[in-house]
């Protein structure tokens, strides 16, 4: 089977930094997508990673290690607004659709 | 950049009826995917077309759900009949074609079912 595990919820408050973790059991792997879905809107993609190592985009960033089936989405300075589910997903091969894990729930608290 | 389109956004019927959905991607991505997301879960695809071809319905339940993308633009999903599982969203999403075009999925504001 393939699977994705994150944890179901997250809660931090404003200006926290908070790591959101994701290991993978896929029959294949060409790369690990995060995406954020505000409640009632559409996931809108975050960051991706290919290769091993650290991604940054602003005050996203997102690691991956392929040796440990393992990433992990890093959230700093949080606002109010980052306040969303949040998921990971894996691409098994190029130019596939995506399996998406079951989201974790960051709530973001003043 | 207009987005990808959808709809109706909202639907409400009765198990046994029909219903369709329509999405029209981002103009120039090749790639449609059609994803159902259960209250509480991620997405799960449903068909991915390439143009006006198939790439994956594997996961489609053709007993019941049909897809098409004739003209390799806009798309539609029907269900025939519905069942009460079927309640979810249903999202759309397009991508240009490549090696890395599953890395950024833009995705449409989706369909709300409710089946009674």
């Amino acid at each position: 089977g393939q699977s994705l595990e994150q944890p179901s919820e997250v809660t931090a408050v404003e200006g926290a930094i908070v790591q959101i973790n994701c290991t993978y059991q896929t029959s294949g792997f060409y790369g690990l997508s995060w995406y954020q879905q505000h409640d009632g809107g559409a996931p809108t993609f975050l960051s991706y990673n290919a290769l091993d190592g650290l991604e940054e985009t602003g005050r996203f960033s997102s690691f991956l290690s392929r040796s440990d089936s393992y990433g992990y989405l890093l959230l700093q300075e949080l606002q109010m607004k980052d306040s969303a589910s949040y998921f990971c997903a894996v691409g098994n091969q190029a130019g596939t659709a995506l399996i998406f894990g079951k989201g974790t729930t960051l709530s973001v608290s003043s | 950049e207009a987005g990808v389109a959808q709809s109706p956004r909202y639907k409400i019927i009765e198990k046994r009826q029909s219903v369709a959905f329509w999405c029209n991607p981002i103009s120039g991505h090749a790639t449609l995917y059609w994803y159902q997301q259960i209250l509480g879960q991620g997405p799960k695809l449903l068909i991915q077309f390439q143009n006006n071809g198939v790439v994956d319905d594997s996961q489609l339940p053709k007993d019941r759900f049909s897809a098409e993308r004739l003209k390799g633009v806009d798309s539609t999903l029907k269900i025939q009949p519905a069942k009460l599982e079927d309640s979810a969203v249903y999202l759309c999403a397009s991508s240009l074609v490549g090696d890395r075009s599953q890395e950024t999925q833009y995705f449409g504001p989706g369909t709300r079912l409710l089946v009674l």
